[in-house]
């Protein structure tokens, strides 16, 4: 059972458009990370968010918590080639200490 | 600091023989946790320890695999006897607990089993 349900899985767009992706669960979490991973790497943490309806800003990416911190929605604005990526949502249940349930993750490619 | 470090990088088996996995996780970090990544599957946690101990195993696959972390400096997972759909790349993490659930991950290890 998928709990963390991305969408869409593959997105390829335009430099300087601008592009929204979403993170879906029935279940709630206490935190909810968004993650980036390039090719031959391991993911790397863009940002934590824990408290239901809360918005972080990190340059031309916004992250917003749901209300319930049930879902979360990543939007980039004006999108840049090195935006291009594999962005992974992650719900962490515990006080830090817990493994992270993953989304699938959503392939990102900016072409510019 | 170096991160967390995992060796090999790359590793190609037969069917049937032992694989071993080695993670060095961040010093001073006093979690540790073991992923794995495919394609189908995404993303999946298999094991995790508090302070070497470890906490929750109900991800690991199949009595073929183990792990074990004998001091705050070292992890190794194991794959006896090693299968073709055990091909995957493998991630191990570490993080400083309490903290708000930060996991800095290694670089991986890719394995493909013939």
């Amino acid at each position: 059972t998928q709990l963390l349900e991305q969408s869409p899985q593959f997105l390829s767009i335009q430099e300087g458009e601008n592009l929204t992706v979403y993170c879906n669960s029935s279940s709630v979490f206490s935190s909810l990370q968004w993650y980036r991973q390039e090719p031959g790497e391991g993911p790397v943490l863009l940002v934590t968010v824990v408290t239901g309806g809360e918005v972080k800003k990190l340059k031309r990416l916004t992250f917003q918590f749901g209300d319930a911190r049930k879902d979360s929605s990543l939007h980039i604005t004006a999108a840049q080639p090195g935006d291009t990526g594999l962005y992974l949502c992650a719900g962490g249940r515990g006080g830090g200490a817990d493994g992270l349930t993953f989304g699938k993750g959503t392939h990102l490619i900016i072409q510019p | 600091d170096a991160g967390v470090i995992q060796s090999p990088r790359h590793e190609v088996t037969e069917m049937g023989q032992e694989v071993t996995l080695r993670c060095k996780p961040i010093s001073g970090h006093n979690s540790l946790f073991w992923y794995r990544q495919t394609m189908m599957r995404g993303l999946e946690l298999l094991i995790y320890f508090n302070n070497n101990v470890p906490i929750d195993d109900s991800g690991m696959p199949e009595d073929r695999f183990s792990a074990k972390m004998p001091n705050a400096s070292f992890s190794t997972l194991k794959i006896q006897p090693s299968e073709p759909r055990d091909s995957a790349v493998y991630f191990c993490a570490s993080s400083l607990v309490p903290t708000l659930n930060i996991q800095y991950f290694g670089a991986g290890t890719r394995l493909s089993v013939l």
